[in-house]
C-alpha cells in the first residue's frame, strides 16, 4: 500500500541509452513531481504536473521527458543518456498545486550511466 | 532567487542530548516550510510542515519553528536516539511558482 511507489529502484546503463522511469501514487492528490539528487545530496525539482498538465519545467535539457499519462502517474524519459546524468531521482506527491500542500516523496530511482 | 541553507552540515552527539537544526532562507514569500528526514538510500519522509501563518508545530519529540520575518526555522529533537541518525532537510515553497526549494541538509549521527 505504498503512498508513492517508483520503479525501477536502480538502474544500470550504457551512455547513449534511452531509460523510463515510472511513478504512481494512490493518494487522489492532484500534483506529481520529478526531483533529482545530485552526489552532493542536493534536491533540485525538474518538473511539476497538475491534473496532468505540466506546470514547472526547469532548465532541464529537453533530453528529458516527462509523460502524465493521468494525474496518478507521472513518469520520466530520459534520451541519449549521458554520464552526468547519474543521479537518485525522486517523484513526489501533493494534494494541491501550490499554496498549502505537504508533499509525500517516493524511495527514489538511482540512475547510473556507464 | 530563494535560496535555502542548513547550518551545520554535518553533527555528531551522544545519545540522550537535545539539538537543534537550523534553516534560513531568503525569501520570505512562501507558502509553507517542510522538515523532511532522509536515511541512507532512502527516500525523504516527511516530518513537519508549518504553514506561513504558524509559527511552530510539534510531534512527539520533534518542534519545528518558523520565524518567516527573519527567514529561518529550527528544528529541534527532544533525547536524541541513534534511531533518529540520518540527514534531515528543510525545504521551503515559494509564492513564485509553488516549487519547493531544499537546502543541502544536517547530516546527524546520535552516537549510543
Amino acid at each position: 500500500d505504498t503512498a508513492v511507489s517508483q520503479t525501477p529502484k536502480y538502474l544500470v546503463t550504457q551512455m547513449g541509452n534511452d531509460k523510463s522511469i515510472k511513478c504512481e501514487q494512490n493518494l487522489g492528490h492532484d500534483t506529481m513531481y520529478w526531483y533529482k539528487q545530485d552526489s552532493k545530496k542536493f534536491l533540485k525539482i525538474m518538473f511539476s504536473y497538475n491534473n496532468k498538465e505540466l506546470i514547472i519545467n526547469e532548465t532541464v535539457p529537453n533530453r528529458f521527458s516527462p509523460k502524465s499519462p493521468d494525474k496518478a502517474h507521472l513518469n520520466l524519459h530520459i534520451n541519449s543518456l549521458e554520464l552526468g546524468d547519474s543521479a537518485v531521482y525522486f517523484c513526489a506527491s501533493s494534494p494541491v498545486w501550490g499554496e498549502t500542500g505537504e508533499l509525500f516523496f517516493g524511495e527514489g530511482s538511482r540512475l547510473t550511466v556507464l | 532567487k530563494q535560496e535555502v541553507t542548513q547550518i551545520p552540515a554535518a553533527l555528531s552527539v551522544p545519545e540522550g542530548e537535545n539539538l537543534v537544526l537550523n534553516c534560513s532562507f531568503t525569501d520570505s514569500a512562501i507558502y509553507n516550510l517542510q522538515w523532511f528526514r532522509q536515511d541512507p538510500g532512502k527516500g525523504l519522509t516527511s516530518l513537519l510542515l508549518i504553514q506561513s501563518s504558524q509559527r511552530e508545530q510539534t510531534s512527539g519529540r520533534l518542534n519545528a519553528s518558523l520565524d518567516k520575518s527573519s527567514g529561518r526555522s529550527t528544528l529541534y529533537i527532544a533525547a536524541s536516539q541513534p534511531g533518529d541518525s540520518a540527514t534531515y532537510l528543510c525545504a521551503v515553497k515559494n509564492f513564485q511558482g509553488g516549487k519547493l526549494i531544499f537546502g543541502q541538509g544536517t547530516e546527524l549521527s546520535v552516537k549510543p
